[in-house]
């Protein structure tokens, strides 16, 4: 199984709504990673765990809370976003977070996000 | 991390061999050069990486000249499905991914 799926596919929420956003897979793999793509931009890095540990974070606003409860799930939780927050949400997962350079990083399809 | 420079878009048809041309003149001696493709509403996917001289795999080749500062993806023969965005991407450190602009690649009949 090389894939890495993610739930859900659309979501609509309120800015006063929480949600959360999942992402598993079953690899094996002890790195896994949210980003976060704009519309007819390049993806940009969130977060990183690394074997179930926060070891990167870029800056992200505290309305954007990850959570890794085991090395195959990956959870993005979400409160009073603003609307410029909409976007799509990737999740993706490597063998380590090593440093080493072929440590390709396997993407899941995201969660397109609307923000009304 | 090294800054990539990419053609914003560029044309090409059914058959036809692209060559894709990425820029990064301040990249580092243990930089390596790895290329991402991504189709409209789906993740990256990782097509192929290199140092220097020339990588082939079975989806593309990449040509490093001794300089290293620029490198190309070529793709032999591509097919509509290859429409896609391709993001070239330079850096020591695999995991933290820094995504440029990309080349947006449209393929016609």
């Amino acid at each position: 199984d090389t894939e890495v799926t993610q739930t859900p596919k659309h979501l609509v929420m309120g800015m006063t709504n929480k949600k959360s956003l999942k992402c598993e897979q079953h690899m094996g793999h002890r790195a896994m990673y949210w980003y976060k793509q704009k519309a007819k931009k390049p993806p940009e890095l969130m977060f990183v765990y690394s074997y179930e540990k926060l070891s990167i974070n870029e800056s992200v606003p505290s309305r954007f809370s990850p959570e890794c409860p085991n090395s195959s799930l990956l959870n993005l939780h979400l409160h009073a976003l603003q609307p410029e927050d909409s976007a799509l949400y990737l999740c993706a997962s490597s063998q380590e977070h090593s440093g080493r350079v072929d440590n390709e990083q396997f993407f899941g399809p995201g969660t397109r996000l609307t923000v009304l | 991390l090294a800054k990539t420079t990419q053609p914003i878009s560029m044309d090409s048809y059914e058959g036809q061999e692209v060559n894709i041309t990425c820029s990064h003149n301040n990249i580092a001696t243990n930089d390596y050069i790895t290329w991402y493709q991504q189709f409209p509403s789906q993740g990256p996917r990782f097509i192929i990486q290199g140092y220097k001289t020339k990588v082939t795999n079975e989806v593309a080749s990449l040509f490093i000249p001794a300089d290293r500062k620029s490198s190309t993806l070529s793709l032999p023969r591509v097919s509509l499905s290859d429409t896609a965005v391709y993001y070239c991407l330079v850096g020591e450190e695999a995991d933290k991914l820094i995504f440029g602009t990309g080349t947006r690649l449209q393929v016609f009949p």
